[in-house]
């Protein structure tokens, strides 16, 4: 079977540095996904790791041990608009995404 | 910047109905996707599509479900016979190689009457 733990809400203040952390179970693993998504929207591409390391794309950082089966996602310098579910999203098979459930992160003033 | 369309953007539909959801993926993408999602719940995989065939189907994507590359541009959703338990948000999603990122369109939000 197939298991991915994320909190479910987190909330950090304006300007801070956040982490969302997100392990995995997975029959297979071809790469990691974090996505972004807003309240009834689609979720959007944040970045991908294959490799064990860090991976920096501007405020956003993510990690990924395989060996751990785990990963974060570094979000730096929160904006207000950062508020929103980050899912964290496995490929274990083909070509499949299979999604947690997301970690709802609310930004406060 | 290019991107994944779908309409409608809104459907509601009786019980045992047929619906046909539409999806333009990003042009030069060669894999296509659905997914949905019930309110409140995670994002979950329906069918891949790849060639004009099926590459990958989830145990949600049963004989009411099916997928069609009619024409050069348009990936569409079929509902055979709607149940309640259809009702959620279907995404349609595209990537350009295998195993890329996958990039998802707007969404269809489904309502089962």
């Amino acid at each position: 079977g197939q298991n991915i733990d994320q909190p479910t809400e987190m909330t950090a203040t304006e300007g801070a540095i956040v982490q969302i952390n997100c392990t995995y179970q997975t029959s297979g693993f071809n790469g990691l996904f974090w996505y972004q998504q807003h309240a009834g929207e689609a979720p959007t591409f944040l970045s991908y790791n294959v490799l064990d390391g860090l991976e920096e794309k501007g405020r956003f950082s993510s990690f990924l041990s395989r060996s751990k089966g785990y990963s974060y996602l570094l979000l730096k310098e929160l904006q207000m608009k950062d508020s929103a579910s980050y899912l964290c999203a496995v490929t274990p098979g083909a070509n499949n995404l299979f999604f947690g459930t997301g970690t709802r992160l609310t930004v406060i003033p | 910047e290019p991107e994944v369309t779908q309409t409608p953007s809104h459907q509601v539909t009786q019980m045992g109905q047929e619906v046909i959801l539409r999806c333009v993926p990003i042009s030069n993408h060669l894999y296509f996707y659905w997914y949905r999602q019930i309110l409140g719940q995670k994002v979950e995989f329906l069918v891949s599509f790849y060639n004009n065939e099926i590459s990958e189907k989830s145990e949600i994507f049963d004989d009411q479900f099916s997928v069609e590359r009619p024409d050069g541009s348009n990936f569409t959703l079929k509902i055979r016979s709607t149940k309640l338990e259809d009702s959620a948000m279907y995404f349609c999603a595209s990537s350009l190689r295998w195993r890329e990122t996958q990039y998802f369109g707007p969404g269809t939000r489904l309502l089962v009457l």
